[in-house]
């Protein structure tokens, strides 16, 4: 059974970039799609966008000027960078797999990222 | 951009009852709408997949349903342990959309 977790700063100023790395444990990530999704404090879920196996990717167009996921298949990871983030960026951050771009079967637990002064 | 809209916001049911959760998409998205549940503190489950599939080791009280615009999400008999907020999520043209989610409560 595939596992997730998340790992980076729970912390990050505002106008510089938030990193996120998401552990794959269980399974190998050369193949399949993984994806990164957050929620701020109270609200609902944004989905932010996937990379798959090969490298492909795709972005929520309201982040997509930002946003940057990669995958580290050597490492078994896969990676989110938000660039010029603001206070609207803070968040729990998930990581999650799919067999297919559309739906997200196992998650990761979670990170909280603030972002603060 | 596909609009969603998830009804109600929140509700509150007794142990036992019968609950209907609706989503209702802006345009057409044939049964590409995708449920799940998210306890607090915990990261989101799916539940239901492609409008009306359950997920594997999902209880049967559980079920979707829909097609185009409009779908339903059901619990036919509430438990104690389905206190959770609820999720709709649809997918279309590679871009992945949530609804607002509906807080559920027992009475």
């Amino acid at each position: 059974q595939v596992q997730l977790q998340e790992s980076g700063p729970g912390l990050v100023k505002p106008s510089e970039t938030l990193s996120l790395t998401c552990t794959v444990s269980g399974g190998s990530i050369s193949s399949y799609y993984w994806s990164w999704i957050r929620q701020p404090p109270g609200k609902g879920l944004e989905w932010i966008g996937y990379v798959y196996y090969s490298g492909s990717t795709n972005y929520n167009p309201s982040l997509k000027s930002r946003v940057t996921i990669s995958i580290d298949t050597s490492k078994n990871q896969f990676s989110l960078k938000l660039s010029s983030v603001t206070a609207a960026d803070t968040a729990v951050y998930y990581c999650a797999w799919g067999y297919h771009w559309n739906a997200h079967y196992v998650w990761g637990k979670g990170t909280t990222v603030t972002v603060s002064s | 951009d596909i609009q969603m809209t998830q009804s109600p916001s929140s509700l509150s049911a007794s142990v036992g009852d019968r609950v209907t959760i609706t989503c209702q998409a802006s345009q057409d998205i044939s049964n590409y709408l995708n449920w799940y549940q998210q306890k607090p503190g915990k990261a989101p489950k799916l539940l239901i997949y492609d409008s009306s599939n359950l997920e594997t080791g999902v209880p049967s009280r559980f079920s979707g349903s829909g097609s185009g615009t409009d779908f339903t999400f059901t619990i036919s008999s509430l438990q104690p342990e389905d206190i959770a907020t609820y999720y709709c999520q649809l997918y279309d043209n590679l871009q992945v959309t949530f609804g607002q989610g509906t807080r559920l409560e027992i009475k």
